[in-house]
């Protein structure tokens, strides 16, 4: 499969609790896109990455936040101290730099207990 | 007012129907226009994609871009049952490096064998 891929595809966790995902871009897509997506919403950009570089951060992706992108290819996704606000699906998307189209993955299911 | 508006529906219409959906936005610098079509719990499938004004057609589906509108459409000729989902419309405008997307709240679509 050359999609986009993403792990864990679910994830149940205990409020204060850290977790982090995994987003592993098509290989030839130079960005990378991280969205979350509440029930009845479309997916509200977090931030994203071209090559190892991060060049945008949303308002929505508080301190407790942090994405990282190492050797330009996979990227994670970690959140500190999880609330139960942060239950979402955790989209990851990638594109080719001289295109707009982005391609998502299946998303990480978030739940805060 | 959203950057995006689209009627969450719910839609219902009978197998075979032509399917409409529609979104408007308000800024006038987007020149990137999507639709895709997302299934439950699963990552947005890119369905659509078109460059400023004018119609795209592929196979059933044809996408509309009218700018001086601020008006974009999807139209789903021969529905099937397997159309049944949430379809998104999302935008963006260049703007150096910023590229990410502008989502509306996703229609839901209901075709009934």
């Amino acid at each position: 499969d050359t999609g986009v891929s993403q792990d864990p595809r679910h994830k149940i966790t205990k409020r204060g609790q850290n977790v982090t995902f995994r987003c592993d871009p098509i290989s030839e897509h130079n960005r990378l896109y991280w969205y979350r997506q509440t029930l009845g919403q479309g997916p509200e950009f977090l931030t994203y990455f071209q090559n190892e570089a991060q060049l945008e951060k949303s308002r929505l992706l508080s301190d407790r936040f942090s994405a990282e992108r190492p050797k330009g290819s996979f990227s994670t996704l970690e959140i500190q101290r999880t609330e139960q606000g942060d239950s979402a699906m955790y989209l990851c998307a990638s594109s080719f730099l001289a295109q707009e189209t982005q391609y998502f993955g299946p998303g990480t299911r978030l739940l805060v207990l | 007012q959203k950057e995006v508006e689209q009627d969450p529906g719910p839609l219902s219409v009978p197998e075979g129907a032509i399917v409409s959906l529609n979104c408007t936005y308000s800024n006038s610098a987007f020149q990137y226009f999507m639709w895709y079509r997302q299934y439950s719990r699963k990552g947005p499938e890119l369905l659509m994609y078109t460059y400023s004004s004018g119609n795209k057609e592929d196979g059933r589906f044809t996408a509309q871009v009218d700018k001086s509108s601020k008006y974009i459409s999807l139209f789903i000729r021969d529905s099937q049952p397997s159309d049944s989902a949430t379809y998104l419309c999302a935008m963006s405008e260049y703007a150096g490096n910023n590229r990410k997307l502008i989502w509306g709240l996703g229609t839901s679509l209901a075709v009934n064998p």
